[in-house]
Formats: C-alpha cells, sequence, structure tokens
C-alpha cells in the first residue's frame, strides 16, 4: 500500500522559507502528479499546486510567486519551497497523490503542521 | 477562480437518519468535475466521491454523489455513528483547484 509522510521543520521565522519533502514508501513516484494542500489550524484546505514526476509543475495563482516544487526520483521524493512566510502560512501542510491528472487526490500523507514565528 | 459554498454550515443529525450536504458552484462546472472528502479530527481528508457521483474505494454505497452545473449534493443514507465529521467538496475541473468552506455533520 502506497503511503506518504511530510517531513521538515515545524517552525519557521517570519521572511523566511517553508521547505517540505514528502516521501513516497511501497511505490513509485513516475506516472503520477503529487500535490500540496494547507490548512490553517480550524480551518479549510487550500490546493497549493502539483508537479509531476517529470518536473513540470502548475501552481496556485494566489501563491505562485513565492512556490517552488521540485522531484527527487532517486529518493522517491517531492518537496514544497515556500518564500517569504509569514503568520497566515501557519497551517498543516498535506501532500497527496493526484489521480490520474484528474485533480483530486486518492491519497493523502499524515499532514505536517508548520508554525510561523519569531 | 471557483468559489464553492457548502451548506449548511452544521447539520446536526441522529445515527440511522439521512444527511443531505450541499455545495454551489460561482460558476458552471459541468457534471463530471466534483469530489467529496471526510475529514476527522487530527486526520487527513479521505477521499469519498469524484467526478460528482463516482464512490471511491472502499467507500460504502450509503455514500452517494449527484448534481450538476453549480448544484451539488452529499448524500449518506441511514448516518453510522463513525460518519460524523467535517465534508469538504472540491471542484477538480479547473485549475486552481478549490475547496469549499466545509459542513460539519455533528450527533444530535
Amino acid at each position: 500500500q502506497v503511503q506518504l509522510q511530510e517531513s521538515g521543520p515545524g517552525l519557521v521565522k517570519p521572511s523566511e522559507t517553508l521547505s517540505l519533502t514528502c516521501s513516497v514508501s511501497f511505490g513509485s513516484i513516475s506516472g503520477y502528479y503529487w500535490s500540496w494542500i494547507r490548512q490553517p489550524p480550524g480551518k479549510g484546505l487550500e490546493w497549493i499546486g502539483f508537479i509531476f514526476y517529470s518536473g513540470s509543475t502548475n501552481y496556485n495563482p494566489s501563491l505562485h510567486s513565492r512556490v517552488t516544487m521540485s522531484v527527487d526520483m532517486s529518493k522517491n521524493q517531492f518537496s514544497l519551497n515556500l518564500s517569504s512566510v509569514t503568520a497566515a502560512d501557519t497551517a498543516v501542510y498535506y501532500c497527496a497523490r493526484d489521480v490520474m491528472a484528474s485533480n483530486y487526490f486518492d491519497l493523502w500523507g499524515q499532514g505536517a503542521l508548520v508554525t510561523v514565528s519569531s | 477562480e471557483i468559489v464553492l459554498t457548502q451548506s449548511p454550515g452544521t447539520l446536526s443529525l441522529s445515527p440511522g437518519e439521512r444527511a443531505t450536504l450541499s455545495c454551489r458552484a460561482s460558476q458552471n462546472i459541468g457534471s463530471t468535475s466534483l469530489a467529496w472528502y471526510q475529514q476527522k479530527p487530527a486526520q487527513a481528508p479521505r477521499l469519498l466521491i469524484y467526478a460528482t457521483s463516482s464512490r471511491a474505494t472502499g467507500i460504502p454505497d450509503r455514500f452517494t454523489g449527484s448534481g450538476s452545473g453549480t448544484d451539488f449534493t452529499l448524500t449518506i443514507f441511514r448516518l453510522e455513528p463513525e460518519d460524523f465529521a467535517v465534508y469538504y467538496c472540491q471542484q477538480h475541473g479547473r485549475s486552481p483547484y478549490t475547496f469549499g468552506q466545509g459542513t460539519k455533520l455533528e450527533s444530535k
């Protein structure tokens, strides 16, 4: 059974860059689109963007200028960088698998809480 | 960006009853571009329905999705205790892919 696991710092200072990695276990990263989705505490879900295993990307325009995603096929991982963070970026960040480019998400990581605070 | 509005915000029902959750889109999204997720406290969302009416793997048939255009419904027949959670709709037809604000289904 394919599993996703987010990892990265749980605390980031304002104006710095948030960096998270999603490790894919018991399955290959090849052939799929992989998304990042976030959820501020007590609030709803926001799609951040996706990356295809080949490296092509599609970012939410609301975050486009601050987001970079990358994929590491050798490690079966993909990553999210979000620059110039503020307290509004405090959220649980999920990585998720996009079903055959249909843009809904059938497999999710458990989520990683990232707090932006000095 | 397509805005999804869910109603009601909170729904209070008893086990065995039927739940009807609504999701309205700000633009026509056709008939095959809406998904529903269930989220329990401290858990990731779980896909229930995709393409408006197709159940995801392992989802019991008491969960039914319907609708087209701008109005969509998730119906849960014969509520079980484990169904009490927050439900989100998501449109997956046009980027950016957006979610509704959620409906909390609570036990009366």
